[in-house]
């Protein structure tokens, strides 16, 4: 089966740091990446995906995350923070073979002042 | 944002009683979702539909039913409440199967 793995838990940053976070995935086959973003009490929002060609994608509010086929990842990068990006985000994948997203157990990410 | 609508937003409820959990849309998207949100699961799918009548089991399906019978609504039913069901609920839409959008979740606790 398929599984999304996120291995910073928590970060903390202060503000104009840069950031990435780890997703990596296990699945051979084509996969369609997700980075979704929940503020605090808010719901999912898509930050940004990757469906085919030029493995750099840019999303919203300055994100934006590298595919690299060879090591499974879609790492989430952006080069500086603001105290509005505290939030939680989560990596998913989707397969055709599952036919659905599978999550990671998201990042906290903290930006302090 | 996406036109959809979960209700209630939040609940209380006791052990061993019945619970219905709403999602509404107004895409008119074919597929409808499911999912729990649990601090360190991240999201996991309960159950979903790919058109009115036609449903299938997520990864944590047990103890869940759902029913569609309106392209708009997706209901969630828990039939008898247990306090591992206490969790936020969210639902979520798409057009095509890979972009979802999420409704702003149920926050349900079981006591």
């Amino acid at each position: 089966a398929q599984s999304v793995s996120q291995h910073n838990h928590h970060v903390i940053l202060s503000e104009a740091a840069s950031l990435e976070l780890g997703c990596n995935y296990s699945y051979g086959g084509t996969v369609n990446l997700f980075w979704y973003v929940q503020y605090p009490g808010q719901h999912l929002q898509l930050l940004l995906k990757y469906f085919s060609g030029d493995p750099l994608v840019k999303g919203i509010k300055g994100f934006e995350a590298e595919f690299i086929k060879s090591k499974f990842s879609f790492n989430l990068r952006k080069p500086s923070v603001q105290w509005s990006d505290t939030a939680e985000y989560f990596c998913a994948v989707f397969t055709g073979t599952a036919s659905k997203l599978t999550f990671g157990t998201g990042t906290r990410l903290q930006v302090t002042l | 944002d996406a036109g959809i609508t979960q209700s209630p937003r939040h609940k209380v409820t006791e052990t061993g009683t019945p619970v219905t959990l709403r999602c509404h849309q107004t895409e008119n998207h074919r597929y409808m979702y499911w999912y729990r949100q649990d601090p360190g699961h991240g999201l996991r799918l309960i159950h979903y539909s790919y058109g009115v009548k036609d449903t299938d089991k997520g990864e944590v399906s047990d103890g869940y039913s759902v029913s569609r019978s309106k392209t708009e609504d997706f209901l969630l039913t828990l039939e008898s409440a247990t306090s591992s069901q206490t969790s936020v609920y969210f639902c979520a839409i798409s057009r095509d199967r890979y972009e979802q959008y999420f409704g702003p979740g149920t926050r349900l606790t079981v006591t």
